[in-house]
């Protein structure tokens, strides 16, 4: 069936160091769209990247990401961590159904 | 931007209570869903709907039951709850599927003993 695989349960990354959140995906899906959310404590999950575009790079808030169909991955990065970006993050799909397929999660811990 | 509301915004009840979780946007999004969030997870689906008088099962649907009674609102019943149903609950919108995002309210936290 269809799924979306982030790896890392925790990634702890040192404030100022660059950080990688995986996600790769499985889908019989042709048209496809791809978000990371992100859930900061106490708060609700809200959009932080959206694409929907081959190997095209999309930014927002300092993070980008670039979906690759040819490796099904669409990883999150940033070049320079924050304390201000420890979250939750959730990789999602969207595809042909109604519904979005979510990963488990990765929380992203940036320590001083 | 999307408001998405929740009511209540804590609950307790016990074993075999009768619980309802509302849910109210003002965006005129067509879906709407509900949502589980549990430590080990993530978020799971319980219910969702496209339209008023329209449900849909998800992937978690057991002891579970909604109602869209209108384009704004859309309710999660649980009519026999259970200690394994204590969790943070979610309700989001969205205008469409595919590029649309959804959006998500501030959550319900339900205990249950």
């Amino acid at each position: 069936g269809d799924s979306v695989t982030q790896t890392e349960g925790l990634v702890t990354v040192t404030e100022g160091l660059p950080v990688k959140l995986n996600c790769t995906y499985q889908t019989t899906y042709l048209t496809i769209a791809f978000f990371w959310y992100v859930q900061y404590l106490n708060e609700a999950p809200q959009v932080l990247l959206r694409s929907s575009t081959d190997n095209k790079r999309t930014e927002h808030q300092g993070f980008h990401a670039t979906l690759h169909k040819s490796s099904s991955s669409f990883h999150l990065q940033k070049s320079s961590a924050q304390l201000s970006d420890s979250a939750l993050y959730y990789c999602a799909l969207s595809g042909n159904t109604r519904k979005l397929i979510f990963g488990l999660g990765t929380t992203l811990q940036v320590q001083p | 931007e999307a408001a998405v509301t929740q009511s209540p915004r804590n609950k307790v009840t016990v074993t075999g209570g009768n619980v309802t979780l509302s849910c109210r946007q003002t965006n005129s999004h067509n879906y709407m869903y509900w949502y589980r969030q549990d430590t080990g997870h993530g978020l799971r689906l319980i219910h969702y709907s496209y339209g008023a008088g329209n449900l849909q099962i998800g992937d978690v649907p057991d002891g579970y039951k909604a109602t869209r009674t209108t384009q704004e609102d859309f309710f999660l019943l649980l009519e026999l709850a259970s200690p394994s149903q204590t969790s943070l609950y979610f309700c989001a919108s969205s205008e469409g599927t595919g590029v649309y995002e959804q959006y998500f309210g501030p959550g319900t936290r339900l205990t249950v003993l």
